[in-house]
């Protein structure tokens, strides 16, 4: 079982839906949470950190369920341009290690 | 702004030759690591160095080795290449000082072993 885990998709949603996805990982001493969005073939590029209050940055909204042990992502108003992968990145505490999930691919539909 | 800048670009290799990444980080970043992203895969950590020791390891085969120098640039050194890998090489920095330190990466190395 992989360490950090999440519903591979794809996703395929209309134009202005919102969707959500969801990323379990399985070592409770993670201390820090991202979502990383990446593009075929290209770097991922941070999309937002997750705070355990939950945090929201326009349209993507984070939450971090610590004793379920699950972070989320929620996108509303889905644009053309959010087509891409969602990576799901937890580091442990005390190292150096930023793991990553499987990605969700999320392809929005005109 | 500065971005983490990898080189080269592409890379083509036949088996059993020896490569070697580059890495600068963001100035000012005094944390470096590399990953390893194989097609559909998901980018799997290798290596990672603090202040020029290295501060954790993965799934870093031993044909490979890498290192930090004075400067902050890191690079990665892979031997006995073979087919299997061939992947995206990305590079991070991050600055560790900071709480919730956010990883910053690079475009990436494709290298490809025939």
């Amino acid at each position: 079982r992989k360490e950090v885990e999440q519903d591979p998709g794809p996703f395929n949603v209309p134009e202005g839906a919102t969707v959500a996805f969801n990323c379990t990982y399985s070592n409770s001493a993670s201390q820090s949470f991202f979502w990383y969005r990446q593009d075929c073939r290209k770097e991922p590029k941070l999309l937002m950190s997750v705070y355990s209050s939950g945090n929201e940055d326009g349209r993507f909204t984070a939450q971090l369920n610590r004793a379920s042990q699950y972070i989320s992502l929620l996108i509303r108003d889905s644009k053309l341009s959010d087509s891409a992968t969602y990576l799901c990145v937890v580091k442990r505490a005390g190292t150096y290690k930023y793991i990553f999930g499987t990605g969700t691919r999320l392809k929005v539909l005109a | 702004a500065a971005g983490v800048i990898q080189s080269p670009r592409h890379l083509i290799k036949e088996k059993r030759e020896t490569a070697t990444l580059k890495c600068y980080p963001i100035p000012r970043h005094d944390t470096v690591y590399w990953y390893q992203q194989g097609p559909g895969q998901d980018p799997q950590f290798l290596i990672s160095f603090y202040e020029k020791m290295q501060s954790d390891k993965g799934s870093i085969p031993d044909r490979f080795s890498a290192q930090q120098f004075s400067d902050y640039h890191s690079e990665l050194n892979m031997s006995s290449l073979e087919l299997g890998d061939s992947a995206l090489y990305f590079c991070a920095s991050s600055l560790k000082q900071r709480s919730n330190e956010k990883l910053f990466f690079g475009s990436g190395t494709q290298l490809s072993v025939l």
